[in-house]
């Protein structure tokens, strides 16, 4: 089975430019997970879907950052415009959620640098 | 609110030692508990995983058991491996909720 998969793998930019990153989750699964990770900050969850509802965006820094899931096989998580600051590796992952505890799967990241 | 804490790292041992990862929770309710494993360039991957009191979660020769009473959840291998080198992330998931509550982490280095 193909597990959580995300493009592109690295993703080189110029400040000020949109930037699109791409999951597709484990095929049956109903909640999607978006997060950040640095070495100042962690590991930051930034905004989750369930059924591809938008459930908690809490962790979305700001309105630069948008993400949808349109369909159960695909989200986008975007920046417009980008900031050196956002310089990071971003992870996509994805869970059967029946109610009880969660075990998420993540893709292997997409590694963004902004210049 | 909910958090995890794990021991600072980085961690560095050498090849067959005895490797102890601690990890200490708070939680408003009744957690399941995870290890994660990230290896370089990669993704988080599951370890182990356990859902009640006193279960142990086990796998590639790793260990950890829910202690409820000193909410804890250490992670211990009895011989390391170069290839256990990873960053080593402990997680709380709280019944009903989907967020899962992530430590630290915890960078593990094995010297041959």
């Amino acid at each position: 089975d193909a597990g959580v998969i995300q493009s592109p793998r690295h993703e080189v930019t110029e400040m000020g430019q949109e930037v699109t990153l791409r999951c597709k989750p484990i095929s049956g699964h109903n909640s999607l997970f978006w997060y950040r990770q640095t070495m100042m900050r962690g590991l930051e969850l930034l905004i989750y879907f369930n059924n591809n509802v938008p459930i908690d965006d809490s962790g979305m820094p700001e309105d630069r950052f948008s993400a949808k899931m349109p369909n159960a096989s695909f989200s986008t998580l975007k920046i417009q415009p980008s900031e050196p600051r956002d310089s990071a590796v971003y992870f996509c992952a994805s869970s059967l959620w029946r109610g009880t505890y969660n075990e998420q799967f993540f893709g292997p990241g997409t590694r963004l640098t902004v210049l | 609110g909910d958090s995890v804490t794990q021991m600072e790292g980085p961690v560095t041992l050498s090849e067959e030692a005895f490797l102890t990862i601690n990890c200490t929770y708070t939680a408003t309710g009744y957690p399941s508990l995870f290890w994660y494993v990230q290896y370089p360039g990669e993704g988080l991957q599951l370890l182990l995983k356990a859902t009640k009191a006193d279960d142990k979660g086990s796998n590639k020769g790793f260990e950890a058991t829910y202690r409820k009473e000193t909410t804890s959840f250490h992670l211990e291998k009895g011989s390391v491996q170069v290839s256990d080198s990873a960053v080593y992330f402990c997680a709380l998931n709280i019944q009903g909720a989907q967020k899962l509550v992530f430590g630290q982490g915890t960078r593990l280095t094995i010297n041959p």
